[in-house]
């Protein structure tokens, strides 16, 4: 989901079922995406990328989906967990260099 | 572990006020960024900087804003004269390699609330 301004959009699931979360960038363009973990009082945390030549990518209990026809990245963790509980968002670079453009980000509530 | 630390924690200034935002990367990084996200928004990238130079900088990078890696440790952020929009968190960041697939680690920030 997406939101601009104050209300970020929020996830709830119970911990132990799956999460996937959604993102759609800007440019078809971009080549490279991140997702960042961002707990509260912290900074970004990369979790998992992804290049634009590949569809699907998986890290530990992590796996990031690409769909560039639609320009639509996914999010989907495995059992999560209470740790997990989180804003996500995903960035997106446009040029290879270091300017990324980030989301607005999704707020992951792990439900006991 | 090693990570980027951030001081202060929060900073508030009056309109007008020059402001320095400091950042000890990790140690053996030769990469820093810093970032800004206003409350509620985006995390938007400012500029990045290696070998005592700026690399990029966004349109937010104005002149108003410097960067310096005065010593073997710090790196800061300078913004000469606040104003009310630049209340926002400042993220430091720090990565070992460049290009964009270099993993940035990202400091704690420091929230800057300007009055």
């Amino acid at each position: 989901g997406e939101s601009v301004g104050l209300h970020l959009p929020t996830l709830s699931v119970q911990e132990g079922d799956n999460s996937i979360i959604n993102c759609a960038y800007s440019n078809s363009a971009s080549d490279y995406f991140i997702w960042y973990k961002q707990e509260s009082g912290k900074g970004p945390q990369f979790i998992i990328d992804i290049r634009s030549n590949m569809d699907k990518r998986q890290g530990q209990r992590v796996t990031v989906l690409l769909n560039k026809t639609v320009k639509h990245l996914s999010l989907q963790i495995a059992a999560t967990q209470p740790g997990d509980s989180a804003v996500y968002f995903c960035a997106e670079n446009l040029d290879y260099g270091q300017n990324f453009v980030f989301g607005p980000g999704t707020r992951l509530s792990v439900l006991p | 572990e090693p990570e980027v630390t951030q001081t202060p924690s929060h900073q508030v200034t009056q309109m007008g006020q020059e402001v320095i935002l400091r950042c000890v990367p990790i140690s053996n990084h030769l990469y820093f960024y810093w970032y800004r996200q206003i409350l509620g928004q985006k995390v938007e990238f400012l500029v990045s900087f290696y070998n005592n130079e700026i690399s990029e900088k966004s349109e937010i990078f104005d002149d108003q804003f410097s960067v310096e890696r005065p010593d073997g440790s710090n790196f800061t952020l300078k913004i000469r004269s606040t104003k009310l929009e630049d209340s926002a968190m400042y993220f430091c960041a720090s990565s070992g390699t460049r290009g964009a697939s270099s993993e940035q680690y990202f400091g704690p920030g420091t929230r800057l609330t300007v009055t």
